[in-house]
């Protein structure tokens, strides 16, 4: 079964970090677009980072120089490093397979305090 | 690409057809001749689900009351017969190019 399982969200202060885990399992995470989604509290979803299988990467503009999107292939997981956090990136962070969102994790929730 | 999606709200009589549109900003057709147009459905409460892509691909599982159409710039999920079970929000997303975008989403609810 394809199942993707994200951790590592929790409460920080505006300008702290936090690293976002995913655990992919059914499939192998370098073997295609694998992205992070996120989801502001009863707004709708934004694209915020993908990872080519080829290993290269994109960012939404309003993230880049902030996110920093990589895996790890030996434990077939996804990371998603957040530096310099803002209010407004307070979301539902869903791991996701494909380019065309064919599985979605369960989210992990990242709050960001003032 | 600015995805618009309408209606942004969606009562539904239960047993009764329901239609969204999706418009993109520019044509969602990609160099390989593919449009890369997909539907999600999110229940309250639970992650988003893929039923749709490529336009008008219906995923496993997913009912056959539900489907895609369109071309171009302009695309829609339609729903034969309204259940119950199909309340939530749906998105269009555009996978042609980055960043992929959503639409704002449609609440679909039961008259």
């Amino acid at each position: 079964e394809v199942r993707l399982v994200e951790s590592g969200g929790g409460l920080v202060q505006s300008g702290g970090s936090l690293r976002l885990s995913c655990a992919a399992s059914g499939f192998i995470v370098d073997s295609d677009y694998m992205i992070w989604v996120r989801q502001a509290p009863g707004r709708g979803l934004e694209c915020a980072s993908v990872l080519y299988p080829g290993g290269s990467t994109n960012y939404l503009h309003s993230v880049k120089g902030r996110f920093t999107i990589s895996r790890d292939t030996s434990k077939n997981m996804l990371f998603l490093q957040i530096n310099s956090l803002r209010v407004e990136d307070t979301a539902v962070y869903y791991c996701v397979r494909g380019y065309d969102g064919d599985v979605w994790g369960q989210g992990t929730t990242v709050t960001v305090s003032s | 690409v600015v995805m618009t999606q309408s209606p942004l709200s969606l009562p539904v009589t239960l047993g009764q057809p329901a239609s969204i549109s999706c418009w993109s900003s520019q044509s969602l057709v990609y160099s390989d001749g593919n449009t890369y147009l997909n539907w999600f459905q999110q229940r309250p409460g639970q992650s988003p689900g893929r039923l749709i892509y490529n336009v008008s691909s219906r995923d496993s599982g997913v009912p056959d009351r539900f489907s895609g159409s369109g071309s171009g710039t302009d695309f829609t999920l339609k729903i034969s017969r309204v259940e119950a079970e199909d309340v939530g929000t749906y998105y269009c997303l555009q996978s042609t190019g980055w960043p992929y975008t959503f639409g704002q989403g449609t609440r679909l609810e039961i008259k």
